[in-house]
């Protein structure tokens, strides 16, 4: 059964880079099916996509984030990770991995339970 | 970008149906995925490719998208559908993966 579990730091500094690892386990994050995302939640707002990365470790960020944004993937680990840079109070949030299919089949079908980041001086 | 639009809120009696619209341009062709997501709880996927359900979602969850509206309907709801839903697509024209607002269901 897949799992994927988020972890890092609760509280972040202003101006600080953020930095999150996905733990996947029951399947391989190198299937050439897949790619691997994070989305995040604001507290009481929707949900908002950072971005995906594919096992070759090709990339694909939101528009909007891009400037801050560095997804990676370690296949030896079988994890993927987050950093987002220049962090502001609008960052904070809680923030999810989750596996996604490809093209039509982008779909995220399996989800983290998410970790909730603070960031806060 | 890409936008897609949903209302807010929507509001349903117990053994009534609930539409959710999702809209955006030409979104009739391409696939629309939905999320359940109750509070405090991660997003669970409950119709992918526009009417697919995965397995353990129940048969009173289905999807339709045309035109420029794809619509997740649930019927016969019931208490525990009280959750936001979001729709989901991917964008082919810029390789992004987009959301909707959300739309919060409250079961009267």
């Amino acid at each position: 059964q897949l799992q994927l579990q988020e972890s890092g730091p609760g509280l972040v500094k202003p101006s600080e880079t953020l930095s999150l690892t996905c733990t996947v386990s029951g399947d391989s994050i190198s299937s050439r099916n897949y790619y691997w995302g994070w989305i995040r939640q604001p507290p009481g707002k929707g949900l908002e996509w950072i971005g995906n990365v594919y096992y070759t470790g090709n990339t694909y960020y939101n528009p909007s984030l891009t400037s801050r944004v560095t997804i990676s993937v370690d296949t030896s680990k079988n994890q993927f990770s987050l950093k987002l840079s220049s962090l502001t109070a609008a960052d904070t949030a809680v923030y999810y991995c989750a596996r996604s299919g490809q093209g039509v089949t982008a779909c995220f079908d399996s989800w983290g339970q998410g970790t909730l980041v603070t960031v806060s001086s | 970008s890409y936008v897609l639009t949903q209302p807010p809120s929507v509001s349903v009696a117990p053994g009534e149906t609930a539409r959710i619209t999702c809209g955006g341009n030409n979104i009739g062709s391409t696939s629309v995925h939905w999320y359940q997501q109750k509070p405090g709880q991660a997003p669970v996927m409950v119709i992918y490719y526009d009417n697919d359900r995965p397995s353990g979602i129940p048969e009173r969850f289905s999807g339709s998208n045309s035109g420029n509206t794809a619509t997740l309907t649930i019927s016969r709801v019931e208490g525990g559908d009280e959750a936001d839903y979001y729709c989901q697509l991917w964008d082919r024209n810029s390789d992004v993966w987009v959301f909707g607002g959300g739309t919060k269901v409250t079961v009267l």
